[in-house]
């Protein structure tokens, strides 16, 4: 397995643009984790995946924010009508859960940066 | 809600000097511990990690000690290195199946 894929790594666009962001996980993960992450501060929880379904979704996300993750296995993350404030590194993660002792344990991609002009 | 507050940087300290990053939680139900680290131009990546009261994570050197009482887990090494120069973020993974982080602690040792 080689981890946590994201694509693309890089991302610039114009304001009101649409972009989208692809998360492969570890193939044994059922957990998949969106966060944002700006300069200097500690990831921002975005939403989670649990298998197919997404079982919480950050109050702070906006309508303009959606996820999803049709297998169970990739996800992707949409943003539509982007905003100057979007502009963040994109954090993708997963994990199991359960009472292994590696449950809870965040393998985090690579991150995909977006630049909103 | 849930958060977390840590200590903050920048941090500069000099090779085998000791070292702390105060972190305090507040979280529903019972949650895990972890401290992540980021290296200058990687991802973040687990560092050490503790489930449940006084247990004690430990990884490269760093310690830290989940106290139940206090609700904190400080992270501690006794001999720091220039290779420990990171951002280290504290992170309890909460009662509702999520992990949230710290601002994160920026560390910078010099040689």
């Amino acid at each position: 397995d080689t981890g946590v894929s994201q694509d693309p790594r890089h991302k610039i666009t114009k304001r009101g643009q649409n972009v989208t962001f692809r998360c492969d996980p570890i193939s044994e993960h059922n957990r998949l984790y969106w966060y944002r992450q700006t300069l200097g501060q500690g990831p921002e929880f975005l939403t989670y995946f649990q298998n197919e379904a997404q079982l919480e979704k950050s109050r702070l996300l906006s309508d303009r924010f959606s996820a999803e993750r049709p297998k169970g296995s990739f996800s992707t993350l949409e943003i539509q009508r982007t905003e100057q404030g979007d502009s963040a590194m994109y954090l993708c993660a997963s994990s199991t859960a359960g009472p292994s002792s590696g449950a809870n344990v965040l393998t985090f991609g690579a991150g995909s940066r977006l630049t909103v002009l | 809600g849930d958060s977390v507050t840590q200590m903050e940087g920048p941090v500069t300290l000099s090779e085998e000097a000791f070292l702390t990053i105060n972190c305090t939680y507040t979280a529903t139900g019972y949650p895990s511990l972890f401290w992540y680290v980021q290296y200058p131009g990687e991802g973040l990546q687990l560092l050490l990690k503790a489930t449940k009261a006084d247990d004690k994570g430990s990884n490269k050197g760093f310690e830290a000690t989940y106290r139940k009482e206090t609700t904190s887990f400080h992270l501690e090494k006794g001999s720091v290195q220039v290779s420990d120069s990171a951002v280290y973020f504290c992170a309890p993974h909460t009662g509702g199946f999520k992990t949230i982080f710290g601002a994160g602690t920026r560390l910078f040792v010099k040689a």
